[in-house]
């Protein structure tokens, strides 16, 4: 079974800095879909940035953009430029690629509180 | 488009009781999946449906369980209400092609006395 885990539970930021929330997983898959999601306080879960696996190139959105090292299986979100409202708890999450589609569940970390300073 | 519509929002039940949420998911989304989310074990996986069918089942009790409808909206019922229900439900819809990317509903808010 799939693993995903966020090691720090809280972090901090000033305003308009860069913080960089990390995300290390598991799997002996080699095709495979990774996500960053963010639930602000009202709890709606926003997608903020998709990673395909078979992908080389890191995905960006905006300010937002991940580091992903599959060998090290690490899916890190680097959010620049930084605003109040990014602040919001932030979800790693995971998801088999299955043509049969049998798995299309999304397996999540226990995510990371992001604090946002002015 | 719309996004996903959870209904209720929040909801008060007693232990013992039984409850029945809702989910529509965006137009044209085939596949509905629900999730709960606690404080202690986070967001963990309940089931998922596609052409009101389930073909994925997260680790839950028989007390939970769900289903879907020709037009793709879906209901999860859980019987015999505990205290350890108490939780948001997040509905997730999304087409139904190779790694689709899941969007959220608002999430219903049960709490169980």
């Amino acid at each position: 079974a799939q693993t995903v885990t966020q090691s720090q539970p809280e972090m901090s930021v000033q305003e308009a800095e860069t913080v960089t929330l990390s995300c290390t997983y598991d799997t002996s898959e080699s095709d495979y879909y990774l996500f960053w999601y963010k639930q602000p306080p009202s709890r709606q879960m926003i997608l903020v940035i998709r990673q395909e696996a078979y992908k080389q190139q890191n995905a960006t959105e905006n300010r937002f953009s991940v580091n992903f090292q599959k060998a090290a299986k690490s899916f890190s979100l680097k959010i620049s430029d930084s605003q109040l409202g990014d602040a919001a708890m932030y979800f790693c999450a995971y998801r088999s690629v299955d043509s049969g589609g049998s798995n299309y569940k999304l397996t999540f970390g226990k995510g990371t509180l992001l604090t946002v300073n002015p | 488009k719309a996004g996903v519509t959870q209904t209720p929002r929040y909801l008060i039940k007693t232990r013992g009781q039984q409850v029945t949420l809702s989910c529509s998911p965006i137009s044209g989304h085939r596949s509905v999946s629900w999730y709960q989310q606690t404080p202690g074990q986070g967001l963990q996986f309940l089931f998922e449906y596609f052409s009101e069918t389930q073909r994925n089942k997260g680790n839950f009790p028989g007390r939970f369980s769900g289903r879907q409808f020709s037009n793709s909206r879906s209901e999860m019922n859980v019987s015999t209400l505990e205290l350890g229900d108490s939780a948001l439900y997040l509905c997730a819809s999304s087409p139904i092609t190779r790694g689709e990317t899941q969007y959220f509903g608002p999430g219903t808010r049960l709490l169980v006395l």
